[in-house]
């Protein structure tokens, strides 16, 4: 079965300063997708990043940035330049590639706490 | 273009009701699914429907079931309610099963009591 460890339960930054999230997975599939979410007090889930695990480059969004070990099974976040609106819990999320983002596993979350 | 709608927002019920939640999607997205969020267990997949077929199940007793009409808007049922029930629901839509984001509700807040 399919897991996904975030090993941090929360996570504390100044503002305008950086900080990295840490996710691990474990699982059989070569190809496969992985997803940082954002849920932000209005408990929507919004898509952060999204990695294809065929493309050995990192994705990037604006000051989101992920540094993925395909070998290590991990996958962490990098939030450059935090901003108060970062504020939120963040899941790391594994979706075989079959499965497009349809049944997403995810992790326990990392609450992200800007301060000001 | 209006986003993913779950309702109701929250909702109370007594243990050994049922419960039916409801979710629209994106107009034009055809995939639905649902998850259930605690903070013991976490984020947890219950099932996926694409075209009125349910495609994927998660690990659920029996007593949490779905269906999806023929305008892609999708229910959840949950009978004989526990208090381990309690719990937020969220709903998530995908223009097809392959498409590499779901976009998720803001979730129904069920609290059994």
């Amino acid at each position: 079965a399919q897991t996904v460890t975030q090993s941090q339960p929360e996570m504390s930054v100044q503002e305008a300063e950086t900080v990295t999230l840490s996710c691990t997975y474990d699982t059989s599939e070569s190809d496969y997708y992985l997803f940082w979410y954002k849920q932000p007090p209005s408990r929507q889930m919004i898509l952060v990043i999204r990695q294809e695990a065929y493309k050995q480059q990192n994705a990037t969004e604006n000051r989101f940035s992920v540094n993925f070990q395909k070998a290590a099974k991990s996958f962490s976040l990098k939030i450059s330049d935090s901003q108060l609106g970062d504020a939120a819990m963040y899941f790391c999320a594994y979706s075989p590639r079959f499965q497009g983002a349809q049944k997403l596993v995810f992790g326990q979350g990392t609450r992200l706490t800007i301060n000001p | 273009k209006a986003g993913v709608t779950q309702t109701p927002r929250y909702l109370i019920k007594t243990r050994g009701q049922q419960v039916t939640l409801s979710c629209s999607p994106i107009s034009g997205h055809r995939s639905v699914s649902w998850y259930q969020q605690t903070p013991g267990q976490g984020l947890q997949f219950l099932f996926e429907y694409f075209s009125e077929t349910q495609r994927n199940k998660g690990n659920f007793p029996g007593r949490f079931s779905g269906r999806q009409f023929s305008n892609s808007r999708s229910e959840m049922n949950v009978s004989t309610l526990e208090l381990g029930d309690s719990a937020l629901y969220l709903c998530a839509s995908s223009p097809n099963t392959l498409s590499t984001e779901a976009f998720f509700g803001q979730g129904t807040r069920l609290t059994v009591v």
